[in-house]
């Protein structure tokens, strides 16, 4: 079955060390994107990556990183420099940039910062 | 700025229709997404307008008017399982940038 995997499901770090959120993709998508939903916002974009070794920052990445070093797999890093990184954090993928092309969700990696 | 609202919450009893309206201001637009999302899991996808006027597809149906900068998303024969948020986003940029509203939270009732 083709789709996006994230894990884990449920991650719990203490205040100032570096976490890394893992996402997979088989669906052979050139675009990968991070987002961060918290309760009663709509998502927001942290980065995105159109192709391996490219990515761009979105409207949130400040406290954040990520990497392409695989089409498969866009790992996002939230680093102590991010001020609140309690949330529910979903990664995306889609077969391209185009404006039509339906984004695919993983089931989300939901974070708590102790 | 960039802006799309949604109502916060709806209520609506099994065997009705109901009605989600989306309103967007946004610097570009290449479409409008609505996505379905149950709690604690991921948005899948429901529907994508570009053009004026209505999709249907099975028991939901979007609409989209792009000179209002209005859509709605319209729910017939609701069913228990239907009980979830409602997201709207507008595509917009040169990257399939979407830009999601806060969400509606649908409770269907018996």
């Amino acid at each position: 079955d083709g789709g996006i995997t994230q894990s884990p499901k449920y991650l719990f770090r203490k205040e100032g060390q570096n976490v890394t959120l893992s996402c997979e993709q088989n669906l052979n998508h050139d675009a990968m994107y991070w987002y961060r939903q918290d309760p009663g916002q709509g998502l927001r974009l942290i980065y995105y990556s159109q192709i391996v070794n490219d990515f761009q920052k979105g409207d949130i990445a400040e406290g954040y990183s990520v990497s392409r070093e695989k089409k498969e797999s866009f790992p996002l890093t939230v680093t102590s420099a991010q001020k609140n990184p309690t949330a529910f954090y979903l990664c995306a993928s889609s077969n391209g940039l185009a404006g039509n092309n339906e984004q695919f969700f993983g089931p989300g990696t939901r974070l708590t910062v102790l | 700025g960039q802006n799309i609202d949604q109502p916060t919450e709806m209520t609506a009893t099994e065997g009705a229709i109901v009605q989600i309206n989306c309103t967007y201001q946004t610097s570009g637009f290449n479409g409008l997404f609505w996505y379905q999302q149950h709690a604690g899991e991921a948005p899948t996808f429901l529907s994508y307008n570009v053009l004026d006027g209505l999709e249907e597809k099975g028991r939901f149906s979007s609409f989209l008017s792009r000179s209002k900068g209005y859509s709605y998303l319209l729910l017939k024969e609701l069913q228990m399982k239907d009980s979830a948020s409602y997201l709207c986003a507008v595509s917009s940029g040169g990257y399939n940038k979407l830009i999601f509203g806060a969400g509606t939270r649908l409770a269907v009732h018996p």
